[in-house]
């Protein structure tokens, strides 16, 4: 069965930092691109990154290129999502997904419960 | 960047209804479109992928149509357990655009 946990999110003042995990079991993480959407409260999904099979290629929402890194360790089966300089507009419920075949451009078809972020004083 | 615009926001209609959901593209994607179901406090859900294929275990009431900048979703006949937000997505390239989502409730 796939499986993708999330963890890390928590709350952070602005400019704070955070980094986000998520677990993948139940797949061959390695063979798989992997991305990372977010739902802020009430909001509809955006997608914000998205990363290469070995990591070499990684792709941006403009809202957090610059200040987001997305990387995996694929001896661990884990995704990462580093987060710096945060603002209150980054607070959301982060998910992180699966492709549904080889390549990048593909739907997703697996989802993780999701990591709450906020960001506040 | 490629815009992705659904109609209507929302909408109520009664079990047993069709209903359809319309995405537009700001440019032509091919049949790079995905429809998802997001219920209420859940995890998205992929329905639809290619425009037109159903996902695995989807029931046979939904379907999917379109090509390059319009597509629709239908529900040929409105179950209470359908209730939810529908989003369309590209995926041609990045970036890996949603709709801003269709909000479907029993009326």
């Amino acid at each position: 069965e796939v499986q993708l946990l999330e963890s890390g999110g928590g709350l952070v003042q602005p400019g704070g930092s955070l980094r986000l995990s998520c677990a993948a079991s139940g797949f061959t993480f390695s063979s798989y691109a992997v991305s990372w959407v977010r739902q802020a409260p009430g909001k509809g999904l955006e997608w914000v990154a998205t990363i290469s099979t070995s990591g070499t290629s990684t792709y941006y929402a403009d809202s957090v290129k610059g200040r987001f890194t997305i990387s995996r360790d694929n001896s661990k089966n884990t995704l990462y999502l580093q987060m710096n300089s945060l603002r209150a507009v980054d607070t959301a419920v982060y998910y992180c997904a699966k492709v549904f075949r080889s390549g990048y451009y593909c739907p997703f078809d697996y989802w993780g419960q999701g990591a709450p972020v906020t960001v506040s004083s | 960047d490629i815009q992705m615009t659904q109609s209507p926001s929302s909408l109520s209609a009664s079990v047993g209804d069709r209903i359809t959901i319309t995405c537009r593209a700001s440019q032509g994607i091919s049949n790079f479109l995905a429809w998802y179901q997001q219920k209420p406090r859940k995890v998205p859900k992929l329905l639809i992928y290619a425009a037109s294929t159903l996902q695995s275990g989807v029931p046979s009431r939904f379907s999917g149509s379109g090509s390059e900048t319009d597509f629709t979703l239908t529900i040929s006949s409105l179950q209470p357990e359908d209730v939810a937000t529908y989003y369309c997505q590209k995926y041609n390239s990045a970036p890996w655009t949603f709709g801003q989502g269709t909000k479907v409730e029993i009326k």
